[in-house]
């Protein structure tokens, strides 16, 4: 079974409206942490947000906000006011505590790619 | 800081020849990792290296072999390369995971290098 699951290959956004990418996760551990990176045409990998397993509160970074059902195993990305820099492949990935079987490293999802239109 | 640093950027090899990427970090982590990533597959782990002097497999390990040199160092051999090892990888180094880091920004977090394309005739 998918530890990181992505179910949106591809996704448009008007600019400057919101846009949510979805993220749904499976694990045991009670201990993880879940994070959202950002891979532009260029390439490289660029950290966005993190939220841990204990985290009381929704983590927010900027435009960037994640919302974090932990119940439902979801954490969506919420990215507000949308630009055309936001174009970009978008991972979920999820690290699971020394229980989980994954000994902390990270795992990702398969990405969603976002398309902001003019 | 330069960060993550992966050399070379591009390389085309024919099936059969043999290669070493190399991963240089300059931020004091602990943990490096070699991961693959394919079209519609995301980033897959090759191997990591929780502390210097250790080496473990990932989830697709065939086909290629580790060295943790030292503390900065982790590089990435490919003994006989093959068709399907054409691929980008890219290598990451980090902190040991702590659960209790809580929401600050940067915890636990994964820094990335530029990224390794390579090509197998």
């Amino acid at each position: 079974a998918q530890k990181i699951t992505q179910t949106q290959p591809g996704m448009f956004v008007q600019e400057k409206e919101a846009v949510t990418l979805d993220c749904t996760y499976d694990t045991s551990d009670p201990s993880y942490g879940l994070f959202w990176y950002k891979q532009p045409s260029s390439g490289e990998m660029i950290f966005l947000i993190y939220q841990g397993s204990y985290d009381q509160q929704n983590a927010t970074e900027g435009r960037y906000s994640l919302n974090f059902q932990k119940a439902r195993k979801s954490a969506n990305l919420v990215i507000s006011a949308s630009q055309l820099g936001d174009s970009a492949m978008y991972f979920c990935a999820m690290r699971e505590g020394l229980y989980g079987g994954s000994q902390g490293n990270l795992i990702f999802g398969k990405g969603t790619k976002l398309s902001v239109k003019p | 800081n330069a960060g993550v640093t992966q050399t070379p950027k591009f390389q085309v090899l024919k099936t059969g020849q043999s290669m070493t990427l190399q991963c240089a970090q300059d931020m004091n982590h602990n943990s490096m990792y070699w991961y693959r990533q394919d079209p519609g597959m995301g980033l897959r782990l090759i191997y990591y290296s929780a502390s210097e002097g250790t080496t473990d497999k990932g989830e697709v390990p065939n086909g290629y072999n580790v060295s943790r040199l030292n503390k900065r160092e982790f590089s990435l051999r490919l003994e006989s390369a093959a068709p399907s090892q054409t691929s980008v990888y890219f290598c990451a180094s980090s902190e040991s995971f702590s659960f209790f880091g809580g929401a600050s920004s940067g915890a636990n977090v994964l820094t990335f290098g530029a990224g390794s394309r390579l090509t197998v005739l």
